[in-house]
């Protein structure tokens, strides 16, 4: 079955230090894997996304992601966090397939001191 | 260019009582996806609309929960007879098609049932 695996909980990170979001995903085929972030009280928004070519993906706000077929992984990456980088972070899987369903891992809720 | 429109933010039902959740999409597109947000869970998928179409609805619960898009307004999430359990962030995303593309979220519906 597909799944969705972000094992951090909770991260604290300082501000101007790097930050690394991991996320493992379970799929058959090759997967389309998504980064979004959600601030308190609002949406979810579009990080970056990955579906084919360069495993490394650059995406808003500084980030990036990188696709590792063979660890099962897509770890969101950035060099320099920013006070207002502090949120909850989803990592998502959709099919190949032609269909929509999109797979969340619980997330990832980033702290980040002055 | 108006973003994914949710409405209600916040809506507070007693138990029994119906909820409706109203989601317009953006302009141009005319895909729209339900997902319920649980506190401390990730996003769970629950049905999928094109305008007057029902595509999938398999993460709906069985009874209560239905879904629509006409052909003229706003997709409508309606929860009858509300319980605790359905207190939940309720997530509307659209897209222009049924691709893996990335959707774009609306800022949500907080549903509280007291």
């Amino acid at each position: 079955a597909q799944s969705v695996t972000q094992p951090d909980i909770h991260i604290t990170v300082s501000e101007g230090a790097s930050l690394e979001l991991r996320c493992n995903y379970s799929y058959g085929a090759t997967p389309y894997l998504f980064w979004y972030v959600q601030s308190p009280g609002q949406g979810l928004q579009l990080l970056l996304k990955y579906f084919s070519g360069d495993t490394l993906v650059q995406g808003i706000k500084g980030f990036e992601a990188e696709f590792k077929r063979s660890q099962s992984s897509f770890n969101l990456r950035k060099p320099s966090v920013h006070w207002s980088d502090a949120a909850e972070y989803f990592c998502a899987v959709g099919t190949s397939s032609g269909t929509y369903k999109y797979i969340f891992g619980t997330g990832t809720r980033l702290k980040v001191l002055a | 260019n108006a973003g994914v429109m949710q409405n209600p933010r916040h809506l507070v039902r007693r138990r029994g009582q119906e909820a409706r959740l109203r989601c317009s999409p953006m302009k141009g597109h005319s895909h729209v996806y339900w997902y319920r947000q649980l506190p401390e869970e990730g996003l769970k998928f629950m049905v999928y609309l094109q305008k007057e179409n029902i595509i999938d609805e398999s993460g709906m619960p069985k009874e209560r929960f239905s879904a629509e898009f006409p052909k003229e307004g706003p997709s409508i999430l309606r929860i009858q007879q509300v319980v605790r359990g359905d207190s939940a962030a309720y997530f509307c995303a659209s897209s222009p098609g049924g691709q893996n593309l990335g959707y774009t979220f609306g800022s949500g519906t907080r549903l509280t049932v007291v």
